[in-house]
Formats: structure tokens, sequence, C-alpha cells
């Protein structure tokens, strides 16, 4: 099992610019979560994804979007970067829903720096 | 809303020395409460999940307590060794569909 996956490792970009992020999810989870961590700070919650919806959203703007695909791997996606989206996104998985333990599981992040 | 807090920020010990982490919650209606790992730039370790039906949880030298009614957890390491050395972070999941809320951590320092 190779659990969370995560890609790219790094990533630089210029403001104004557009990223794509992408995640694999632990086999047999079906939820994806996206956070973003700032240096110093815990991780904070952007959106959650489940059956291809959006089903949760934190705080963060419209310029932060993601998708889910059929096979449960994900994307976040940010237009118009900002100095300010530099930071570490996370992607983690669980399978959502009661009754279950509904354990995270993290991927090894990437590294966003806005120049 | 659902706030998260975690104390002492820093802790830097002694190799060998017993220690606890301090977690602590606003909202007692949880559905689970995990503890994490983070070594520096690197993504979240999973140690050890609570449910809310749970008191404790053990995994070798790691043991992970709850209580639900004061909103507080404790994360208990003992004889702290070097590879200790790392960010503690905990998170609380208030339903099984919701968001996990996460506190700011604990970095840990174990002196050789």
């Amino acid at each position: 099992d190779a659990g969370v996956t995560q890609s790219p490792t790094h990533l630089i970009k210029t403001r104004g610019q557009q990223v794509t992020l992408r995640c694999s999810p632990k086999s047999g989870h079906d939820t994806v979560s996206w956070y973003q961590q700032a240096l110093g700070q815990g991780p904070q919650f952007i959106f959650q994804y489940y059956e291809e919806e959006e089903r949760q959203r934190g705080n963060f703007p419209d310029r932060f979007s993601g998708h889910q695909f059929p096979n449960y791997s994900s994307e976040l996606n940010v237009n118009a970067l900002l100095l300010g989206d530099s930071a570490l996104y996370l992607c983690a998985s669980r399978t959502a829903g009661a009754g279950g333990l509904n354990e995270q599981f993290f991927g090894p992040g990437t590294r966003l720096t806005v120049l | 809303k659902q706030e998260v807090t975690q104390i002492p920020a820093a802790l830097s010990v002694p190799e060998g020395e017993n220690l606890v982490l301090n977690c602590s919650f606003t909202d007692s209606a949880i559905y689970n409460l995990q503890w994490f790992r983070q070594d520096p730039g690197k993504g979240l370790t999973s140690l050890l999940l609570i449910q809310s039906s749970q008191r404790e949880q053990t995994s070798g030298r790691l043991n992970a307590s709850l209580d639900k009614s004061s909103g507080r957890s404790t994360l208990y390491i003992a004889a702290s060794q070097p590879g200790d050395s790392a960010t503690y972070l905990c998170a609380v999941l208030k339903t099984s569909y919701d968001k996990v809320i996460f506190g700011p951590g604990t970095s840990l320092s174990v002196i050789p």
C-alpha cells in the first residue's frame, strides 16, 4: 500500500500565476481533504471532497478550487498566486462515515514557493 | 466554533525524561481526536487516534488520554529519545463527515 501520495514535491511560481497540485489517496479511502500549513503553524483546512463533490470548505477565497476524480484522486488549483500562498500544502485521505474510525492519513506535502 | 490549543508551544528535555504534551478543545462534542508527529518540512504521521467513547490509547512508549468533559487530551511520551524530536499536533473531528481542526503544535527537542 503506497499510502497517500502527492505531486510535485516542490514548486516555485511567480505572483499571478496559477498552480495545480495533485493527490492520490490511500487505497480504500474515498474522502480527500486539503490543508495549507504556513511555517510554524498548524494545518488550516481548505476543503474536503467526497464522491466528486466539495462537501466542506474552510475560510479560503475562491482562488482556491479543487476537483475529485472517479478514482478518488484529487487536484487543488490556486489562481492568481499571492506571496502569502507560499506554504506546505498537505493532502489527507480517510474513509468517512458513521461507525468507522475516520482516521486521517497524510501525504508528504507539496512545498509551494511564490516569488 | 471549535478551537484547539496546545501547551507548551515548545519544549526541550534531556534524553530519558518522561514528558506530557497538552491539547485543549473548546467543543466537547467530538467524534475522535488524533495525535500526529511532523518532522521539519515533512507530512504528518499519525501516532494515536482516540474515539469519543474511549479514554486512552497506547502505542509503544506513547500514551494518549482523552477527557471530553473537560475538553482535554494529553500525550505522554516515556523515556524520551533524540529521535522523538519533532512537532506534535493534535486534531479533533466533530462528526464523521466534518473537517478536522488542528492545534498549532508543540515543538519538542530531546537533547542527547
